[in-house]
């Protein structure tokens, strides 16, 4: 399958945690990537494989698998946090393609 | 560390083609595949493609096959997307972007080119 499926909308209040799930028949065989995308930005690396945060990321930011849905929690969201979050991973099809899911717009209220 | 510096914002004509350039530094250019990935304005981010900078072999987003060409120049250590027969859904912002040593992630990436179609 080629397709990722993301809410497309999600809200946290100040200092709390927020789950964003990404569902896709791909994340039974390869890993999710997270990325962080705030306007007028490129997108950021945030999570990815078996839960791995590059340097530089807060350790707010955490990853995991439940058979066909990642999820990328944020635990105490600050303001900063504030953007649209996507998933990414290889597609399953053996053609060596990638799929991004269509993306959540997180809001910190 | 790692570097992906792109070519300026490109303005195009509906039907035209446009080559967006990408210059790798601080890594070995030939030793990570590189993707190409567009953000239509109030769209997601959208996956292209991507090639091998060591054999130039190949992978294309069905949306894309015959139109999109990937190709690099390992002696300047830059990547190329050229995107042809231009129409307005094309408008958006390219990025080049750097595939990982580990599980398919995407690590770095372009400060991304905007191109605008428009007659």
């Amino acid at each position: 399958s080629s397709e990722l499926t993301q809410d497309p909308a999600v809200s946290v209040a100040l200092g709390q945690t927020v789950r964003i799930t990404c569902q896709g028949d791909s994340l039974r065989t390869y890993y999710a990537s997270w990325y962080q995308q705030k306007p007028g930005q490129a997108p950021l690396l945030v999570n990815y494989g078996k839960n791995n945060r590059p340097s530089g990321i807060p350790d707010r930011f955490s990853g995991s698998i439940s058979g066909n849905t990642a999820s990328l929690t944020i635990t105490g969201a600050q303001a900063e946090d504030e953007a649209d979050y996507y998933c990414n991973s290889r597609d399953s099809s053996g053609n060596h393609l990638w799929v991004f899911g269509g993306g959540t717009e997180l809001t910190v209220l | 560390q790692v570097q992906l510096v792109q070519s300026g914002a490109e303005v195009k004509k509906p039907g035209a083609s446009v080559k967006v350039s990408c210059r790798a530094s601080g890594y070995s250019f030939t030793g990570n595949y590189m993707h190409w990935v567009r953000r239509a304005p109030g769209q997601g981010l959208e996956w292209m493609g991507r090639i091998n900078p060591n054999s130039g072999g190949t992978s294309f987003a069905q949306k894309f096959q015959g139109r999109v060409t990937m190709t690099r120049d390992t002696s300047i250590s830059t990547a190329y997307m050229e995107l042809s027969r231009l129409t307005s859904d094309d408008t958006g912002v390219y990025y080049c972007a750097r595939e990982g040593d580990y599980d398919w992630e995407i690590d770095y990436w372009g400060q991304g080119t905007l191109v605008s179609v428009s007659s």
